[in-house]
């Protein structure tokens, strides 16, 4: 069973600053997606990763996938309160039955200050 | 327009009781899935379907069982209701799996709103 860890759990910062949280595994990953939770929500794709080294922007959002497709970062600049969330990363593996469903993190929670 | 719509979105009930959650998809995938929710936000897959086949089944008691009678559509039904099963439930669903260069695999997966399910 391969460990999937995400930091930190917490973080509540200011409106403006900016922030990285982290997602890490033992096991090597045939792509990872991120998703945002509001509460009271159903989790919503944020990005998919799917190449070693890969960068992907989303407006404030940059995604990293390590060059090793085990890790990837996630970090938002100048944040704002409706950046407030869980934010869950999603690596999925590349063949069997594990190859349909996705192992989530167990997630940061962001809480951004106005 | 709603994509992965569940019924209900709150659900009360004892414990002992019978109840069962609905999810319908209009995306036209063909994959749905179960999830279950703790109170500490852990989220983990319970059951998939493929084309109304059972693919995935985790260490899931047996009281829960899904039904898919389309491919649109897959129902949770949960029999003997404990304490413990109280949690938030997402269904979701996502296209056919999309096979990448390398043998790779990877799909998006759209979640309902959830189902909160509390035993008493």
């Amino acid at each position: 069973t391969q460990l999937l860890e995400q930091s930190p759990q917490f973080l509540s910062i200011q409106e403006g600053e900016n922030l990285t949280v982290y997602c890490n595994s033992s096991s090597v990953f045939s792509s990872l997606q991120w998703y945002r939770q509001e509460p009271g929500e159903g989790p919503v794709l944020l990005v998919t990763v799917v190449t070693g080294g890969e960068v992907k922007k989303l407006k404030r959002l940059t995604f990293q996938f390590g060059d090793a497709r085990k890790d990837s970062s996630l970090h938002i600049t100048a944040a704002q309160p409706g950046d407030t969330g869980l934010y869950l990363c999603a690596p999925k593996l590349s063949s069997g039955a594990g190859s349909y469903q996705l192992t989530f993190g167990k997630g940061t929670k962001l809480s951004v200050i106005p | 327009d709603t994509a992965v719509s569940q019924t209900p979105k709150y659900l009360v009930t004892q414990m002992g009781n019978d109840k069962s959650i609905k999810c319908e998809q209009n995306l036209g995938h063909d994959t749905m899935y179960w999830y279950k929710q703790d109170s500490k936000k852990f989220l983990k897959i319970m059951f998939s379907y493929n084309n109304k086949e059972l693919i995935i089944n985790e260490t899931v008691p047996n009281r829960f069982s899904p039904k898919s009678p389309d491919k649109a559509h897959l129902n949770l039904h949960i029999n003997s209701l404990e304490l413990g099963d109280s949690a938030v439930y997402f269904c979701a669903s996502s296209q056919a799996i999309r096979k990448l260069a390398g043998g790779r695999v990877m799909n998006e997966q759209f979640f309902g709103p959830g189902t909160r399910l509390t035993v008493l």
